[in-house]
């Protein structure tokens, strides 16, 4: 069973402050690691895929680590702006040929002004 | 834009009526998800389809859930009954891939209330 977990569940920073989620999913049977954005009363829309281990990516304020050995991924947003404010959902793929992607709870942010 | 789209975005219905959410995923894409938004377990995973094929449905519940993909262009997701415990936004996306998907592209969700 593909067990995905993130933390913390909720976060409340000021605007300008950096900070970091963590994603946690088995190291074992690993295919990809995506992490996705959700606002409120909207649909996940994707920020990264990755696959390779130390893989690092960035989309602006926005980057994220990848390390498939210890199992888990890390999502940074730096400048922390009041917009950022939404859930942040990881989802990892095991390496089965079903390629079933399961996500965890998710990290909800809000960027105080 | 391409876009996933699903209907209905809003179904109230009462205990133990047929419900039918329909998905057009976006053109050209191969694999099509389902998933169920719920307090407890976020986005829960129905059914997962590739190339219109059923892959993975372990996560719905098979007594009264049903999901196809008739053709390439809609997947369907019956649930007969529904029970107020259905109560729910039920998502699906659509990706692409020639094994696993890569991004998922989420439609806008079909609120789902059952009286």
């Amino acid at each position: 069973i593909l067990n995905v977990e993130q933390s913390p569940q909720s976060l409340h920073v000021q605007e300008g402050d950096s900070t970091n989620f963590t994603c946690s999913f088995p190291s074992s049977n690993f295919y990809a690691l995506h992490w996705y954005r959700w606002e409120t009363a909207k649909s996940p829309e994707a920020l990264f895929v990755m696959t390779l281990n130390g893989d690092e990516k960035k989309k602006g304020r926005i980057s994220a680590t990848l390390n498939t050995k210890e199992g888990y991924s890390y999502l940074y947003i730096k400048g922390s702006q009041p917009e950022d404010s939404a859930t942040y959902l990881c989802a990892a793929h095991g390496s089965s040929n079903t390629g079933k992607l399961i996500f965890g709870q998710g990290t909800t942010l809000q960027v105080k002004p | 834009d391409a876009r996933v789209t699903q209907t209905p975005r809003h179904k109230v219905t009462e205990m133990g009526q047929e419900v039918t959410m329909r998905c057009q995923p976006i053109l050209g894409h191969n694999t099509v998800f389902w998933y169920r938004q719920t307090m407890m377990q976020g986005l829960e995973l129905l059914a997962y389809f590739r190339n219109r094929a059923p892959l993975d449905d372990s996560g719905m519940p098979k007594d009264r859930f049903s999901a196809e993909m008739p053709d390439a262009t809609l997947a369907t997701l019956k649930i007969q009954p529904s029970e107020p415990r259905d109560s729910a936004v039920y998502f699906c996306a659509s990706g692409s891939g020639t094994s696993l998907p890569g991004e998922l592209f989420f439609g806008e969700g079909s609120r789902l209330t059952v009286l």
